[in-house]
């Protein structure tokens, strides 16, 4: 049973470009989420999906935007890079209900130059 | 404004000695809060949660954590620390299990042999 996937693993980019991320969540989950993890810092909620809609999110401008498949991947997409925008992006899959756990991927490693 | 404090940095434990990692929270509500660990290049792995009832949680790979309403703490411990557990710990809090967990900057674990 495969885990929560995600591509690619490391990406380089320049300021003003647009990236896109790629999860697969683990087999049986419905809901994704994502996550901006900054070098030396803990994980930041940026938003949830369910049912192909944002459920959540968190303080993050509009230029990071999401999308969820009916097969419940999801893309994570961000416009006009900043150079703050390198960071660790992790995906957490789970299943809709209060007390269901988050399983995280191994992330993407995204450097803007 | 919700929040998560890991006061320690960096913490040095010799393999087969005891290890504590504080954690204090700020959170209107009852909170759900959750221990994750981070191996370098990996994603998180849940270790354990508490939403409710017994403040005594037990988790994966001999770990536990003790939930204390009054002191606004829910610190991680194990009673023998093995090389294998170096790693980073991450704690965090949520109002549910489902998105915008909000995470510590996380302790970092070093075992000495």
């Amino acid at each position: 049973d495969a885990g929560v996937t995600q591509s690619p693993t490391h990406l380089i980019k320049t300021r003003g470009q647009q990236v896109t991320l790629r999860c697969s969540p683990k087999s049986g989950h419905d809901t994704v989420s994502w996550y901006q993890q900054a070098l030396g810092q803990g994980p930041q909620f940026i938003f949830q999906y369910y049912e192909e809609e944002e459920r959540q999110r968190g303080n993050f401008p509009d230029r990071f935007s999401g999308h969820q498949f009916p097969n419940y991947s999801s893309e994570l997409n961000v416009n006009a890079l900043l150079l703050g925008d390198s960071a660790l992006y992790l995906c957490a899959s789970s299943l809709i209900g209060i007390q269901e756990t988050q399983y995280f991927g191994p992330g993407t490693r995204l450097l803007v130059l | 404004a919700q929040s998560v404090t890991q006061p320690d940095i960096h913490i040095t434990v010799s393999e087969g000695a005891s290890l504590e990692l504080r954690c204090n929270y700020s959170y209107g509500a009852t909170p759900y809060l959750f221990w994750y660990v981070q191996s370098p290049g990996q994603g998180l792995q849940l270790l354990l949660k508490y939403f409710s009832g017994d403040t005594l949680v037990q988790g994966i790979k001999g770990f536990e954590a003790e939930f204390k309403r009054s002191q606004s703490s829910f610190n991680l411990r194990k009673p023998s620390v093995h090389w294998s557990d170096a790693a980073e710990y991450f704690c965090a809090v949520g109002e549910g299990s489902q998105g915008n967990l909000i995470f510590g900057k996380g302790t970092k674990l070093s075992v000495k042999p």
